[in-house]
């Protein structure tokens, strides 16, 4: 079993959809987690941390469920440029050492 | 925010070269890197942990004598691929630990380089 999970998709959408991504991780000790977006060709870029209250930024919700190893992110009035590769990651405790999910693939069309 | 770069950006070689792939802080000092290999359509893996004055950390399957990884200084750490190979293709990335003391303790971000895309024909 992978350490982190993610649905690869692709999901097609039309702008301005609503959208959510679903992410597991397997190690019960992780202790940070974090969405990156990677575009083509490009390096991952960090969207946003997840934090177990839940957390917004603008039109992207994140949320932490420990109990169930379970993250999540959200996307409202998506955006063509919101077309892009979402990284669920996940960084365990000591080391530092930091984990990529597979990405899931989203591509948004007017 | 921080950078961190990478070079070369783009490289061609043929079967048996070996190739370089330096990784910089630019404006802080990371006592550790890491470098990460990504296949098309596949996610970022792992490659090792390189920190500065000592050994790097190699995940499994990595082999250490083909990816050799030195951190020399605060600010650069290199990876060599040695007799690069076609399957060896890939994008390389590091990224760069950033530790920030703050009030409430030490806050960690990591950071990405632009990425290497190596072709071994």
């Amino acid at each position: 079993r992978k350490e982190v999970e993610q649905d690869p998709g692709p999901f097609n959408v039309p702008e301005g959809a609503t959208v959510a991504f679903n992410c597991t991780y397997s190690n019960s000790a992780s202790q940070s987690f974090f969405w990156y977006r990677q575009d083509c060709r490009k390096e991952p870029k960090l969207l946003m941390s997840v934090y177990s209250s839940g957390n917004e930024d603008g039109r992207f919700t994140a949320q932490l469920n420990r109990a169930s190893q379970y993250i999540s992110l959200l996307i409202r009035d998506s955006k063509l440029s919101d077309s892009a590769t979402y990284l669920c990651v996940v960084r365990n405790t000591g080391g530092f050492k930091t984990i990529f999910g597979a990405g899931t693939r989203l591509f948004v069309k007017a | 925010g921080a950078v961190v770069s990478q070079h070369p950006s783009w490289v061609i070689c043929k079967s048996g070269t070996s190739v370089k792939i330096e990784c910089r802080s630019l404006d802080f000092q990371a006592t550790t890197m890491f470098w990460y290999r990504q296949f098309p359509k596949q996610s970022l893996m792992l490659m090792a942990t390189s920190n500065e004055g000592s050994k790097a950390t190699y995940e499994q399957g990595v082999e250490k004598d083909k990816f050799l990884i030195n951190h020399a200084s605060l600010t650069l750490s290199t990876l060599t691929v040695t007799s690069a190979h076609p399957e060896d293709s890939s994008f390389y990335i590091c990224s760069a630990r950033d530790g920030q003391a703050m009030f409430w303790g030490l806050k960690e971000t990591q950071y990405f380089g632009p990425g290497t895309r190596l072709l071994v024909l």
